[in-house]
C-alpha cells in the first residue's frame, strides 16, 4: 500500500533553533499533503495543507511565519519550525491522500517528536 | 466535516471480537465513514471506509446502519497489537475536492486484556 515516510523521528534541540521535518510519499505522487500536531493526551489537530507548487493553507491560529511549509515536488513536503520554543514541543505528523478518487484514505507518516529545551 | 460521537474507552479480551460504535446523526448523503487508528507513539493508520453498504477488508469490518446515523467497526479477533485509539471520521469527497485535512475527535481508546 501507499507509504509516507517522515524524518527525523525525534528531535531534541535548544530554544531558538529552527527545525526542519521532511515528509515524503514513497510510491505515489501527492499534490496535497497535510501537517498535524498532537500534544500529549490530545487528538491530532490539522495545522496546514501543503500544496505542490503553491502556498500552504494554514488553519486558524497557526502562525505561517513560524511554521514554514515548502512543497517543492510531488513527493516531498517540509515543515520548518522557526525559532522553536518549549511550547512548540509536540508530536508533528504529516499525511498525504492516496492517488485516485477524492475519497481515498490518507496515509500518515510515523510522526516526529520535537522536544525544545 | 459532520460530527461523530464515540465512547471514550472500551476494554476487550484478547482473541475475542470487538465492536466499536460511532454515532453520526447529522451525516449527509455524500459523507463517507472513515475509520483510522493510532497506536502509541505512531501516526494514524487507515483501517476502513464505506458509504452505505457494509465493508470488509483484512483488518476489520464496517457495519453501517440502514439510516447511516451510526456505524460499528468490528475487529473479529482482537490481539494485543490492536490496542490503540480508534477514530471515526466523516469525509465528504465533494467538499473541498477531497483536499481537506481530517478532523479528529477524541476517538475510542481500546484496551485489550491478555
Amino acid at each position: 500500500g501507499a507509504v509516507v515516510s517522515q524524518h527525523p523521528s525525534w528531535v531534541i534541540c535548544k530554544s531558538g533553533t529552527s527545525v526542519k521535518i521532511e515528509c515524503r510519499s514513497l510510491d505515489f505522487q501527492a499534490t496535497t499533503m497535510f501537517w498535524y500536531r498532537q500534544f500529549p493526551k490530545q487528538s491530532l489537530m490539522l495545522m496546514a495543507t501543503s500544496n505542490e507548487g503553491s502556498k500552504a493553507t494554514y488553519e486558524q491560529g497557526v502562525e505561517k511565519d513560524k511554521f514554514l511549509i515548502n512543497h517543492a515536488s510531488l513527493t516531498l513536503s517540509t515543515l520548518t519550525v522557526t525559532s522553536a520554543h518549549p511550547e512548540d514541543s509536540s508530536f508533528y505528523i504529516c499525511s498525504a491522500r492516496g492517488p485516485g478518487r477524492s475519497n481515498q484514505p490518507q496515509h500518515f507518516g510515523d510522526g516526529t517528536r520535537l522536544s525544545i529545551l | 466535516d459532520a460530527k461523530t460521537t464515540q465512547p471514550n474507552s472500551m476494554e476487550s479480551n484478547e482473541e475475542e471480537p470487538v465492536h466499536l460504535p460511532c454515532n453520526h446523526s447529522t451525516i449527509s448523503g455524500t459523507d463517507y465513514i472513515h475509520w483510522y487508528r493510532q497506536l502509541p507513539s505512531q501516526g494514524p493508520e487507515y483501517v476502513i471506509h464505506g458509504l452505505t453498504s457494509n465493508v470488509n477488508n483484512r483488518m476489520a469490518s464496517l457495519a453501517i446502519a440502514e439510516d447511516r446515523k451510526s456505524s460499528t467497526l468490528i475487529l473479529h479477533r482482537a490481539t494485543l497489537r490492536d490496542a490503540a485509539v480508534y477514530y471515526c471520521i466523516l469525509r465528504d469527497p465533494y467538499s473541498g475536492g477531497g483536499a481537506d485535512g481530517l478532523t479528529f475527535g477524541k476517538g475510542t481508546h481500546l484496551i485489550i486484556q491478555p
